[in-house]
């Protein structure tokens, strides 16, 4: 049970490249998320999504797209990329939708990130 | 979910009980306490949650206010390793997903 995995973990791009992260989950959760976080700052939601084939915009979505196609998957990619999204991305699932938990709770449960400068 | 309050930074000695508090003056009566920390450039760490009643586990404590619109997450015994920026996030469990995490509280445990 390897939770949650992020590749690549590092990744140097030039201006306007593309690429795609990506991040596997073993825990059959049903929900998945992406965040950023920069320096001194907190981790902001880029998008999400609470099921296979679904997705939804976070607080900043611009400049990012992602895909569900399959349920432990979610990749989010980068279709031009600008040195404003140099930062670290961290990959979330949460929910089992099968034996819920029963104390309510919706724990998220993070990958280990993935370092991206944009040169 | 509601906004949450927590102080930038704080010091404890090692072995000390670290208290770190979270103000959520506006939380719903739907809405639980969660929290998590981040340790250096690891990704977030769950630790505890709580609706309205004390909770335990073998990590923190985890103390609510009986109006519900502060809590305190206590770490009895806090060693090195305990050093971490800590997240106070207040949320329903279902029904939103646009989960924020704020700047939190960095703790340093000092030798």
């Amino acid at each position: 049970n390897a939770g949650v995995t992020q590749t690549p973990k590092f990744r140097v791009l030039k201006t306007g490249q593309s690429m795609t992260l990506l991040c596997a989950q073993d825990m059959n959760h049903e929900y998945m998320y992406w965040y950023r976080q920069d320096p001194g700052m907190g981790l902001r939601l880029i998008h999400y999504s609470v099921g296979e084939g679904t997705t939804a915009k976070g607080e900043v979505p611009d400049g990012y797209n992602v895909s569900r196609l399959k349920k432990q998957n979610f990749l989010l990619g980068l279709e031009s990329a600008a040195p404003s999204q140099t930062s670290v991305y961290f990959c979330a699932s949460s929910y089992p939708r099968v034996g819920q938990d029963p104390s309510g709770a919706n724990v998220l449960t993070f990958g280990a990130g993935s370092r991206l400068t944009v040169l | 979910d509601a906004k949450t309050t927590q102080p930038t930074s704080m010091d404890c000695a090692e072995g000390r009980a670290a208290n770190l508090p979270c103000n959520h003056s506006t939380i719903s009566g739907n809405e639980y306490v969660y929290w998590y920390r981040q340790i250096h450039s690891q990704g977030p760490q769950y630790i505890i949650h709580g609706l309205k009643n004390n909770e335990t586990n073998e990590m923190a404590s985890l103390i609510i206010t009986e109006d519900r619109k502060s809590s305190t997450l206590i770490l009895p015994h806090a060693t090195l390793r305990d050093t971490a920026v800590y997240y106070c996030i207040v949320r329903v469990n279902f029904g939103n997903e646009k989960l924020t995490f704020g700047t939190g509280t960095r703790l340093t445990i000092i030798p």
